[in-house]
């Protein structure tokens, strides 16, 4: 069982906007700003799409756009389209006790219809 | 060509070792914080293993691994390593390497399978 809560599936028309959420607790989503957001095709390494919340890397669309509210994180893909469909899945800094710690979601398969 | 590649991934009895090497290229490996993290069909992702820079300092482990693999790194040959001891059947995964981008995730290698066995 993950840590953090997507939904495991999300679908959308070809133009539609589509929105993933994913939900932790005050240690992780709602304690830090450091949310990020990742596209992984079969067989591929996941790709990097929404880090601290909402900033976008260099080179990914702007149809990708991330948010935030309390303990659930966003992500929202503006005009859908047919290369979209991949799995998508959240992370969350979670501090930790002298050192670091992450945490992930189950990950939720966007399938574009 | 920016990349990350694992290796070391085998089939190991339980109570075994291990030692996973990722190997980086085409980016400043020695400015970059490094990460192990593992995907199992029961748990999906988790997160086992944070290296700052050689000149920060400092590692970060998860519980669950705590005390049994130590994460280190050579920047001379811009490999990041993960040493697994007492390797137990819920440690069967697929691990990745990954670069320390603002504390997310910024590159990914492909991974590499470790399958432990009675």
């Amino acid at each position: 069982q993950s840590a953090l809560t997507q939904p495991p599936s999300a679908s959308g028309s070809p133009g539609q906007s589509v929105t993933i959420s994913c939900t932790g607790t005050s240690s992780d989503v709602g304690g830090f700003h450091y949310v990020s957001w990742y596209q992984r095709y079969p067989g591929k390494a996941p790709k990097l799409i929404i880090y601290d919340v909402n900033t976008r890397p260099s080179g990914v669309p702007d149809r990708f756009s991330g948010s935030k509210s309390g303990n659930t994180a966003s992500l929202t893909v503006s005009g859908l389209q047919a290369e979209d469909e991949a799995d998508y899945f959240c992370s969350s800094y979670a501090g930790g006790h002298g050192g670091h710690s992450w945490v992930f979601g189950g990950g939720t398969k966007l399938t574009v219809l | 060509e920016v990349q990350l590649v694992e290796s070391g991934g085998a089939l190991v009895q339980r109570g075994g070792s291990l030692r996973l090497s990722c190997s980086a290229s085409g980016f400043s490996f020695r400015d970059s914080p490094m990460n192990w993290v593992r995907r199992t069909p029961g748990k999906g992702l988790q997160w086992i293993s944070n290296i700052r820079t050689s000149d920060e300092g400092g590692m970060s482990y998860a519980d669950s691994v705590k005390g049994r693999f130590t994460i280190s790194r050579d920047d001379a040959k811009n490999s990041l390593y993960l040493q697994m001891n007492s390797l137990r059947d819920e440690d069967t995964a697929v691990y990745y390497c990954a670069s320390d981008l603002n504390y997310s995730f910024d590159l990914w290698g492909q991974g590499t399978l470790v399958t432990v066995s009675s």
